[in-house]
């Protein structure tokens, strides 16, 4: 049973140029979660999504951040006019639909976003 | 603020040692999962803890959630090389029996020297 899969897992963006980060999540699960880590800092929740719905985005930048998660394909998490500070490390985590037990979450490998 | 908070931060042993790290908060959490993470990879799961005063053990690893659900502790027995890793947890504030965005803790870098 394959994991969380991320891709690419380093991407290298200039100021100003668009980031597109993919999470496809493990077989089974159809809640995705994107989480970003800075240097020296926890993870920080950012987008909580299912299928064509995005259910808690209360951790995502107003700007420039957004996420979508189709009801075919990957989830993308897209960061437009990319900025120093958003060099970081972004995680993907996925969870089954289970009624009544808590639903863990399985992160994949991360993306390293470097803006140059 | 932190709203949990993990100790300590760093923490070098020697092989065979017993440690303990612990993770806090004034917040009352539905369930609290336990992390490793490794340089360059993502988060491994654990354990997860949703019982107050439950008790995990995962081999020489026995995790414990405080019985007001705000406190956490991991302890490792006869630490080996091969534990040397950040150690995450992480807290879910939501009903529970449900899917929550996870607050994270800073983690403890443990190194475990031979």
């Amino acid at each position: 049973n394959a994991g969380v899969m991320q891709n690419p897992r380093h991407l290298v963006r200039r100021r100003g140029q668009e980031a597109r980060l993919r999470c496809s999540p493990m077989k089974g699960h159809s809640h995705v979660y994107w989480y970003r880590q800075l240097p020296e800092e926890g993870l920080k929740f950012m987008v909580y999504l299912q299928k064509e719905n995005i259910i808690d985005e209360s951790g995502m930048p107003k700007e420039r951040f957004s996420a979508e998660f189709p009801k075919e394909g990957p989830s993308i998490l897209r960061i437009q006019q990319v900025v120093r500070g958003d060099s970081a490390a972004y995680f993907c985590a996925s969870s089954p639909v289970r009624s009544g037990i808590y639903n863990e979450q399985f992160f994949g490998p991360g993306t390293r976003l470097t803006v140059l | 603020t932190q709203l949990l908070e993990q100790s300590p931060q760093f923490l070098s042993i020697q092989e065979g040692e017993n440690l303990t790290v612990y993770c806090n908060s004034s917040s009352v959490f539905s369930s609290l999962q336990w992390y490793r993470q490794e340089p360059g990879e993502g988060p491994v799961l654990l354990v997860t803890v949703v019982t107050g005063g439950e008790v995990k053990k995962l081999k020489r690893l026995t995790f414990q959630f405080g019985d007001a659900r705000k406190d956490s502790s991991l302890h490792i027995t006869a630490a080996q090389p091969g534990d040397t890793g950040l150690y995450l947890c992480a807290g879910a504030l939501g009903s529970g029996g449900g899917a929550d965005g996870l607050t994270f803790g800073k983690g403890t870098h443990l190194i475990i020297q031979p």
